[in-house]
């Protein structure tokens, strides 16, 4: 049985680097799949992060893009979240999840798939 | 970019069947598969419906999925309804390499 656990500070400081760990038990990440981050402000829906494919390719939301890196550490096979200059509107739940029967469009774009297999969520709270 | 619209909130009595629209920006919806998640209070969200109309094994054939091009929508009906599929209810596709979350329903069954 294949499980996922967000692990990782509750509590950041303005203007610092958000890290998270999603530890994979049951299933090697480094031969199959998407692994990909999520996450819910409070009483909001749910907003995309990113995604690694399994090779290390990454894939990240335009809007986060440039404070975000992804991944992989099959040493532990566990993957990883770092989202820098956070700020209030950084807090929220965050989710790992696993994708599933992706594919690659006619142009090469990662399309298809759907979200599997969801960690418990760990929230992550922005505050000085 | 392309967005994807849900009603805020629908209700409904137990029994009944329900249909929970999802609406895309631009472009044609059908390009790309629609998933429908369901999320309770507290909980990780779950798949009940991948690829526009199929469901994971496990999730009762009560729901279902369907794409209409002509409206450029994707929906998601819930028959039988149970006090249990009270919840929040996400729609989701894809755009280029990025993965499209619509706003959520609330769904009171009542």
């Amino acid at each position: 049985q294949v499980h996922l656990q967000e692990s990782g500070p509750g509590l950041v400081k303005p203007l610092e680097t958000l890290s998270l760990t999603c530890g994979v038990s049951g299933f090697s990440i480094s031969t199959g799949y998407c692994w990909d981050w999520v996450r819910q402000s409070p009483g909001k829906g749910l907003e995309w992060i990113g995604s690694i494919h399994y090779s290390g390719t990454t894939y990240a939301n335009p809007s986060l893009k440039s404070r975000l890196t992804i991944s992989l550490d099959t040493s532990r096979n566990q993957f990883s979240l770092k989202l820098s200059s956070v700020m209030a509107a950084d807090t929220a739940m965050y989710y790992c999840a696993r994708r599933t029967n992706f594919y690659y469009d006619s142009s090469s774009y990662l399309t298809g798939g759907y979200f599997d297999l969801w960690g418990r969520g760990t929230l992550v709270t922005v505050s000085s | 970019n392309f967005m994807l619209t849900q009603p805020h909130s629908v209700s409904e009595s137990p029994g009944k069947t329900v249909t929970i629209s999802c609406t895309g920006s631009s472009g044609s919806i059908a390009s790309n598969f629609v998933q429908w998640y369901l999320q309770r209070p507290g909980s990780a969200p779950t798949t009940i419906i991948y690829h526009d109309d199929q469901r994971p094994s496990g999730v009762p054939d009560r729901f279902s999925g369907s794409v209409d091009r002509s409206s450029n929508s994707a929906s998601l009906t819930i028959s039988g309804l149970k006090t249990e599929d009270e919840a929040d209810y996400y729609c989701q596709s894809y755009d280029s390499n990025n993965v499209i979350f619509g706003g959520g329903t609330k769904l009171t069954v009542l």
